[in-house]
């Protein structure tokens, strides 16, 4: 147990509906962030929270729309998804963002988009 | 986003063979040079990590050797058991710069 807690682990849904994943970190830290991973596409970084504040936007479509409401809990938002966005989605915290930095990942959220 | 470079993408080892995979990076600013392993279903964890300022640092049956001027650096695994089938990601990194990750190497150890 890494100490980041993601919810739900496993996601189905269509194209029009509106759901949402979350994330806890129960480690104090005060940067977290949110990963998409796509089976043949490397890790790639989608926002950065640094003390509820987001310092990293990765050029992410609106669809997705992150909100950290304190430095232990994250959300995506998600709305109107394309079949492309289906995805593993990993949430991350460190003591704080930027490195050189040790990464606490969740098990992940594995979305499907029909 | 800086430029990463992980080789190979997937590895077949004998039980107790020498696994290596390697890591190529273009920014010469990076400072941190980790390795996360991840198993499936699982996010990556932090396995083993190295500053500049050393050549090689060895955990275990973890290896990490860095070469500075060739922009490189290298994961050794040492007697390689089954439970170490998963996969590797390098992240090289600078500060205040989140990690950027390489695509990854499926390693797979074989009886």
């Amino acid at each position: 147990e890494t100490g980041v807690t993601q919810t739900p682990r496993h996601l189905v849904m269509g194209m029009t509906n509106k759901k949402s994943l979350k994330c806890e970190q129960h480690l104090g830290h005060n940067a977290m962030y949110w990963y998409k991973q796509s089976a043949k596409k490397p890790l790639e970084l989608m926002f950065v929270y640094n003390f509820k504040e987001q310092t990293e936007n990765n050029s992410v479509p609106s669809r997705f729309s992150p909100e950290c409401p304190n430095s232990s809990h994250l959300f995506l938002h998600l709305h109107t998804l394309q079949p492309e966005d289906s995805a593993l989605y990993l949430c991350a915290s460190s003591p704080r963002s930027g490195g050189p930095e040790k990464l606490f990942f969740g098990s992940g959220t594995q979305l499907s988009v029909l | 986003q800086q430029q990463v470079k992980q080789s190979p993408q997937s590895l077949i080892v004998q039980k107790g063979g020498i696994s290596i995979i390697n890591c190529a990076y273009e920014n010469t600013a990076f400072d941190y040079f980790p390795w996360y392993q991840q198993f499936p279903g699982k996010g990556p964890a932090l396995l083993i990590a190295i500053r500049p300022d050393v050549s090689e640092k060895k955990e275990g049956r973890f290896t990490i050797s860095f070469n500075k001027s060739a922009k490189q650096f290298s994961l050794h695994i040492m007697d390689s058991q089954p439970g170490d089938s998963a996969t590797y990601f390098c992240a090289p990194n600078s500060g205040n710069t989140p990690l950027v990750f390489g695509k990854g190497t499926r390693l797979s150890v074989i009886a």
